[in-house]
């Protein structure tokens, strides 16, 4: 299958301070990747949709100036915590689709573990 | 009612043992069906994808989808103490749609 990577995949910081995490699509280009977040035993909650040369499309709920997403390329988006903390603690992980037109398969990151002190 | 619903387990079985794993779904327009594994602390690995009604098979996996019923499956064969983890049902109409998942079942074979 294809391969998604996610860096870095733990990372702690002060609160105040923002946390930038890199999903990089290896083998395929993605035009649309997807960043969720996972609470412990809940399922994945969809935070954003990253569409390559446009704005990320956030989903109902989700503060934008807090979750800021970039998707400068086809095989990279970025989603930046500013002014982290501690309720920001969490699992984030990114997917993407393959190529154009793509049927609906995701394949996803390692995910990114965030401790906000 | 959410779009799809998923027992969250924790489903516990022996060593050997045929496992299934559900989900129902409530959006007709589901058109695309996907299983997911997830160890703890772990991004989900993708298992099983299938399209609309019918079986598909991979090694010891089985999916089904019955889309008269609303109702998806994923049968695990001669389940080892390496397939526990939590898996989750995902499904979408298709195209560019968001991929909606179910909560998790969480599953632990015990040796």
């Amino acid at each position: 299958g294809a391969v998604v990577s996610q860096h870095p995949s733990w990372v702690i910081c002060k609160s105040g301070t923002s946390v930038k995490i890199e999903c990089r699509s290896l083998d395929f280009q993605a035009t649309t990747m997807f960043w969720y977040r996972q609470f412990p035993k809940q399922s994945l909650m969809l935070m954003a949709t990253s569409n390559e040369g446009s704005k990320a499309t956030y989903e109902q709920g989700v503060e934008k100036d807090k979750f800021l997403i970039n998707h400068a390329s086809l095989t990279l988006s970025t989603l930046t915590v500013t002014s982290a903390h501690p309720e920001d603690s969490s699992f984030y992980i990114c997917s993407a689709r393959p190529g154009q037109g793509s049927t609906g398969e995701l394949f996803f990151g390692e995910g990114s573990r965030l401790t906000v002190l | 009612q959410k779009e799809v619903e998923q027992d969250p387990g924790p489903l516990s079985v022996p060593e050997g043992a045929i496992v299934s794993l559900n989900c129902t779904y409530s959006n007709s327009a589901f058109q695309y069906f996907m299983w997911y594994r997830q160890y703890s602390r772990k991004g989900p690995e993708l298992l099983m994808y299938t399209y609309s009604s019918g079986n598909k098979e991979d090694g010891r996996f089985t999916a089904q989808v019955d889309k008269s019923s609303k109702y998806i499956s994923l049968f695990i064969r001669d389940s080892q103490p390496s397939d526990s983890a939590t898996y989750l049902c995902a499904m979408s109409p298709g195209g560019y749609q968001k991929v909606t998942f179910g909560t998790g079942t969480k599953l632990q074979v015990i040796p």
